[in-house]
């Protein structure tokens, strides 16, 4: 069946150091969706890309969907600590998650 | 406010109990969702729901049953029959099935002894 794979895992960085976290499909995406999920909460909704290399910013978050959409990635510029929490990528219309990327910042 | 509500925040249980976890949104939204998150993994799909009356299976449905009787409300039961039922459980509910950002509750963790 369709798989989401996201990478890394965990990812551990001083405040300020960028970030970025990798999602790959086995199969095209129609769509692919971005969710934050602080510590002790649940998901929130951060964006959608529909189109063949669309690029979303959000303030010092860049979200990038492949040229083929099979692949996604999100990047966080000048990380601050309120960015701490889990990334979730979700693709398809039946949007299947991601394992997600554990965030953690230290000041 | 419009939103979706999961009660209880937590939940103890003995093993060999069913156990209700309930759903509601005032979203006016078709489609609901059930999905399980353990520590350090994504979220699983337990059952999904796309109109009243009608749900479907996810990925681990086994040892879980569900309802949709009304729009609004969507509970889930754990039956004593799921092996490993501790965990964060996580309602989510959206315009339609597919291509509609989900929006979820606050979750309710369940632990059973």
């Amino acid at each position: 069946g369709q798989q989401v794979m996201q990478i890394p895992q965990y990812q551990h960085v001083q405040e300020g150091e960028d970030f970025t976290t990798y999602c790959n499909s086995s199969t095209t995406l129609s769509n692919i969706q971005w969710y934050k999920q602080r510590p002790g909460g649940h998901p929130v909704f951060l964006i959608q890309l529909v189109k063949s290399g669309e690029v979303k910013k959000q303030k010092r978050l860049t979200f990038q969907f492949g040229e083929a959409k099979k692949n996604s990635s999100l990047h966080i510029t000048a990380t601050q600590t309120t960015d701490v929490g889990t990334y979730f990528c979700a693709g398809g219309g039946k949007l299947i998650f991601g394992q997600g990327t554990e965030l953690s910042v230290k000041p | 406010d419009g939103g979706i509500t999961q009660s209880p925040k937590y939940l103890f249980r003995k093993e060999g109990q069913n156990v209700t976890l309930s759903c509601e949104q005032n979203l006016n939204h078709d489609a609901m969702y059930w999905y399980r998150q353990d520590p350090g993994q994504g979220l699983r799909l337990i059952y999904y729901s796309q109109i009243v009356n009608d749900f479907q299976k996810g990925d681990i449905a086994e040892g879980y049953s569900v309802s949709r009787e009304k729009k609004e409300s969507f509970p889930l039961t754990v039956t004593s029959a799921q092996k490993n039922p501790t965990a964060f459980y996580l309602c989510a509910s959206s315009v339609d099935r597919e291509g509609y950002e989900q929006y979820f509750g606050p979750g309710t963790r369940l632990t059973v002894t």
